[in-house]
Formats: structure tokens, C-alpha cells, sequence
């Protein structure tokens, strides 16, 4: 069975910490993606990555940075939280090649405060 | 990115009713994707669109990817409890572009 899985469903930081979320796939899959949810705004597009070390920019990075140091595992780092990177974070992973559906996990709900 | 823009953005949708969402964007798509959320929970493929004026049945929903490339619709007949949830639509553009979602409310 398909399984992404995220290290924690909530998270509480104060600004100005260093903060990791870390996704794992156990499908083998080439591509991951993390993702921002907000209200009114969709999932918008942070990083995402097409094969071990690599890395690119979506289509909000300002604040982020990745890694992704074996196929299986992306991590997202907040260099230093502030308020507004208080959200619902989503990890997603999807066969390589041809855009392919993509599997997500549980989320993180990342307070800043 | 690639935008899309999904209406309406709410739905409120007495049970047994039909209803449709759009997604439109100002660029042809390559291919365009369906994604379901429920309450609480997380998206869900459920379908992808690839040739123009493709149209796909999944029981009571039917995705329709329009002649031009440049807009896709789901429709929903006989509206049930279960269909309650965020409607996302997501553009293929080497990357996927996530609209705005609809998000669907039933009243029983």
C-alpha cells in the first residue's frame, strides 16, 4: 500500500527557530514535492525534487530550503520561522518521468508563534 | 507558475442535486489532474485528463478537459453525503499548479 508519512501532524515553533519537517515514501518513487495549504489560496508549490539531491523552486521558496539526501526521504527546513510560515504543510511523492499522480501525506499544521 | 482558476469557490449543494465545477486557465495544458480533499484530511488523485475534449467517468462524476485544452470541468450527479470535500484541480506544466479548490457543503 502507498504510504507518505510526515514526523509530526502539529507542530508549535517561536519565531525566529530553525524548523525541519521531514517526509518519507516507501514507494520507491523518483519525485517529491512539498506544498503550503492555506485558506482560499490551494496547495502552492515551495520545493519539490526529481531525483536524489536535487532540488528546485517552486513557486513560493522565500523563507525555505530543502534536502534530499536518499530517494526515500525530503526534508523542508525553515532557516528561521516567522508568523507567516504558519500553515498546513503537505509532502508528496509521484513516479518519475511523465507528470504522474501525486500521493500525499497527512500534513504537518505548523504553528509560528 | 502555470495559473488556474477554479469557481465557484463554495458549493452548497442540497443532496440528490447535480452540480459542476469549473477550471479555467488563459494557457493550453498539457495534461490537467482532479484531486479530492475531505475534511481533515489529505488531496486524493482522482483522475487526469490528457487529450482535448477527453471526458472520464468515475460512477456519479464525470471530468470533461475541454477542445482547447485551456479548461476541465467536473460534474457531479445525484449529490450524496459523501461527496462533501475540497475539489482541487492542478495543471501540468512540468510542475503541477494547484487551483483554489471548490469546496463542496451538502445539505441532507
Amino acid at each position: 500500500d502507498v504510504k507518505v508519512t510526515q514526523s509530526s501532524r502539529y507542530l508549535v515553533k517561536r519565531t525566529g527557530e530553525k524548523v525541519f519537517l521531514e517526509c518519507v515514501q516507501d514507494m520507491d518513487h523518483e519525485n517529491m514535492f512539498w506544498y503550503r495549504q492555506d485558506p482560499g489560496l490551494g496547495l502552492r508549490l515551495i520545493y519539490f525534487s526529481y531525483d536524489v539531491k536535487m532540488k528546485e523552486k517552486g513557486d513560493i521558496p522565500e523563507g525555505y530550503s530543502v534536502s534530499r539526501e536518499k530517494k526515500e526521504r525530503f526534508s523542508l527546513i525553515l532557516e528561521s520561522a516567522s508568523t507567516n510560515q504558519t500553515s498546513m504543510y503537505l509532502c508528496a511523492s509521484s513516479l518519475g518521468g511523465e507528470i504522474y499522480e501525486q500521493y500525499f501525506g497527512p500534513g504537518t499544521r505548523l504553528t509560528v508563534t | 507558475g502555470q495559473q488556474v482558476m477554479q469557481i465557484p469557490q463554495y458549493q452548497h449543494v442540497q443532496e440528490g442535486e447535480d452540480f459542476t465545477t469549473y477550471c479555467n486557465s488563459s494557457t493550453t495544458l498539457s495534461n490537467i489532474q482532479w484531486y479530492k480533499q475531505r475534511p481533515g484530511g489529505h488531496p486524493v488523485f482522482l483522475i487526469q485528463l490528457v487529450k482535448s475534449g477527453e471526458v472520464k467517468k468515475q460512477k456519479r462524476l464525470t471530468f470533461q478537459f475541454g477542445e482547447a485544452k485551456k479548461n476541465s470541468s467536473l460534474h457531479i450527479t445525484a449529490t450524496q453525503t459523501t461527496d462533501v470535500g475540497t475539489y482541487f484541480c492542478a495543471a501540468n506544466d512540468y510542475k503541477l499548479s494547484f487551483g483554489a479548490g471548490t469546496t463542496v457543503t451538502v445539505r441532507a
